[in-house]
């Protein structure tokens, strides 16, 4: 069971907004944690989306956009494109546990 | 443009043993954390192993505590991950990957294209 939790699957029209939530199930990534999110395309190697919550790094579209509060994060994609589709992962850092925790991935589906 | 490109995966049977290596270039390697994260056929990413820019930190997944063994070559800007008493569960993609920030706001910036272990006899 991942510290992070992220729905399994979420789908939308091309054009449309989806936003994937990102949930802790410890009270130890709060405030001095960030959320970062990243995104694999099939078959390729996770890519860095969205770090510290809400930056994008170079080359990213502002179709993309990252929020957090408390101990939970959201990912929006606006705008949507059929090449959107992939796995989204969040990751965090969880105090108690001195380290790094991913969640368990959400499959965005563009219909 | 950072580039980090592994290999030394393949077929190893339970038991076994391999080296995976990871090449780093376009980065100041020394200057960086770097990491092994993991991910099985159809699963989420694991965290396997940190080593800091100058290996005085290292850290294990307790699911490799004792039997994988992470270390770096600056000189030769290289990341390498010893794995022995290979086990069916360590079958998977490991990818090489550049730590950025500290503790809270620690992220992997750039990521190598993977290479894949599968354990099977």
């Amino acid at each position: 069971q991942s510290v992070l939790t992220q729905p399994p699957s979420v789908s939308g029209a091309p054009g449309q907004r989806v936003t994937i939530s990102c949930t802790a199930n410890s009270s130890n990534i709060g405030a001095g944690s960030a959320v970062h999110w990243y995104r694999q395309l099939p078959g390729t190697a996770p890519k860095l989306l969205i770090y510290g919550n809400n930056n994008r790094p170079s080359g990213v579209p502002d179709r993309f956009s990252g929020s957090k509060s408390g101990t939970s994060a959201s990912l929006a994609i606006t705008g949507l494109q059929a090449e959107d589709e992939a796995d989204y992962f969040c990751q965090s850092y969880d105090s108690s546990l001195s380290g790094v925790v991913f969640g368990g991935g959400t499959k965005l589906t563009v219909l | 443009e950072v580039q980090l490109v592994e290999s030394g995966g393949g077929l190893v049977q339970p038991g076994g043993s391999l080296r995976l290596s990871c090449a780093a270039s376009g980065v100041t390697f020394s200057s960086y954390s770097m990491n092994w994260v993991r991910q099985a056929p159809g699963k989420g990413l694991e965290l396997v192993s940190y080593i800091s820019s100058s290996s005085t930190t290292i850290y294990y997944a307790d699911s490799v505590k004792g039997r994988f063994t992470i270390s770096r070559d600056n000189a030769k800007n290289s990341l390498y991950l010893q794995m022995n008493s290979l086990r069916d569960e360590d079958t998977a993609v490991y990818y090489c990957a550049k730590g950025g920030g500290s503790s809270g706001y620690y992220k992997f910036d750039y990521w190598g294209q993977g290479t894949l272990v599968t354990v099977s006899s």
